[in-house]
């Protein structure tokens, strides 16, 4: 039973390269959102997805894009990574919009030099 | 925009002391949840509080639902180093926010 599966689990990027996260789930969840959590900040909402093809803006959408083209997966893009975009990302599911139980992946550390 | 203000931030205890640590908001929540994040994971569910003035236990852990339903708190009974974790409260019903969190430390 994987849950929620994020990839990498580490990365370290130049200033201006771009990359992918990717997170995939496997519980046929509806929503899924990506967040970042930085210390004394707790996780801050990026972009969110209540189902296939359809995505939204959080609370810190800049420098990110997403997109929902199955169920299952629900990448995020950096187009030209910044020292500012160094953090933790976690990705997160739940059954659909407004169910309380989020299911989170085990995180991604980026780090941008 | 919904906010949620986690109090104290910080908080280092001797094992089997009481505590409890607070979540606020000046918004109406239909429901908050509890989550514990330990290093290198992410967060965990522990609870969600659903009625204004609910009270839900779980083991040495008990959560509160404020009667307005802007606030909720966790108390935690004789604690123990394997409650040392971050503790975050969540809410929202379009999109799901989180507070910042109180980390918790329990020495032994």
């Amino acid at each position: 039973n994987a849950g929620v599966t994020q990839t990498p689990k580490f990365q370290v990027l130049k200033t201006g390269q771009s990359m992918t996260l990717q997170c995939a789930q496997d519980m046929n969840h509806e929503y899924m959102s990506w967040y970042r959590q930085d210390p004394g900040m707790g996780l801050r909402l990026i972009h969110y997805s209540v189902g296939a093809g359809i995505t939204d803006q959080g609370e810190v959408p800049n420098g990110y894009n997403v997109s929902r083209s199955t169920t299952e997966d629900f990448p995020l893009r950096l187009l030209s990574a910044a020292p500012s975009q160094t953090s933790v990302y976690f990705c997160a599911s739940t059954r659909s919009q407004g169910d309380t139980e989020a299911f989170f992946g085990q995180g991604t550390r980026l780090t941008v030099v | 925009t919904q906010l949620l203000e986690q109090s104290p931030q910080f908080l280092s205890i001797q094992e089997g002391e009481n505590l409890t640590v607070y979540c606020n908001s000046s918004s109406v929540f239909s429901s908050l949840q509890w989550y514990r994040q330990e290093p290198g994971e992410g967060p965990v569910l522990l609870v969600t509080v659903v009625t204004g003035g609910e009270v839900k236990k779980l083991k040495r852990l008990t959560f509160q639902f404020g009667d307005a339903r802007k606030d909720s708190s966790l108390h935690i009974t004789a604690a123990q180093p394997g409650d040392t974790g971050l503790y975050l409260c969540a809410g929202g019903d379009d999109k799901i926010i989180f507070g910042k969190g109180t980390r918790l430390h329990i020495l032994p």
